[in-house]
């Protein structure tokens, strides 16, 4: 069974630089043919797609988190990060990671439905 | 991007009844890649339908998802206690993906 776990600090300052990374267990994240990335929700809102990675590096971002977004992977340790630049209290949120795409057949999505989530972190902003 | 409208915000019905979720997209999305996810407190999204009206894995025969093109709809045939909850739609047929903003549904 696939399980998805985030790690990372809980309190980040107003412009520093929030760091997460998913440890992924049940499958090998350089063998299966999936993307993975991360999504977020801030405190009683809804859903925010990040960005996702496929284990070769190629990635895929939100056009409006773009300029401060870098996910990135570890094949050794089967897992992948998030970092977010100049944080703000509106990045305050829980973050999930998740298998987040596929390919199949010579094409590839980035971003498809999620059938597997990570059961979030919450990341708060503050001084 | 491809905005989603959810209606109604709250929703208000009894166990036993048929509850009716609508999605509604700025503009069509791409091969019907609409997906419905339920949220409870506390926890991660579960994916219950995609593309537009596929059961996921595991996900009784209560719910079932129709629609294409902009208009969307999940429907919950008769409600069971535990599906009292927060549902979003999504739509991946267009990068980026993007949610709705949810439907609560709560016990009346």
């Amino acid at each position: 069974q696939l399980l998805l776990q985030e790690s990372g600090p809980g309190l980040v300052k107003p412009s520093e630089t929030l760091s997460l990374t998913c440890t992924v267990s049940g499958d090998s994240i350089s063998s299966s043919s999936y993307y993975w990335g991360w999504i977020r929700q801030p405190p009683g809102k809804g859903l925010e797609w990040i960005g996702s990675i496929y284990y070769s590096g190629s990635t895929y971002y939100n056009p409006s988190l773009k300029s401060r977004v870098t996910i990135s992977a570890d094949t050794s340790k089967n897992q992948f990060s998030l970092r977010l630049s100049t944080v703000t209290a509106a990045d305050t949120a829980v973050y999930y990671c998740a298998k987040t795409g596929y390919c199949r057949g010579g094409y590839c999505y980035s971003n498809s439905f999620i059938d597997y989530w990570g059961k979030g972190t919450l990341v708060t902003v503050s001084s | 991007e491809i905005v989603l409208t959810q209606s109604p915000g709250t929703l208000s019905l009894s166990p036993g009844e048929r509850a009716t979720l609508s999605c509604r997209a700025s503009q069509s999305v791409s091969s019907s890649y609409l997906a419905w996810y339920q949220q409870k407190p506390g926890q991660a999204p579960r994916l219950l339908i995609y593309g537009a009206s596929s059961r996921a894995t595991g996900i009784p025969d209560r719910f079932s998802g129709s629609g294409s093109g902009t208009d969307f709809t999940l429907t919950i045939s008769r409600l069971e206690p535990e599906d009292f909850a927060v549902f979003y739609c999504q739509q991946y047929g267009t990068s980026p993906a993007t949610f709705g903003q949810g439907t609560k549904l709560e016990i009346k």
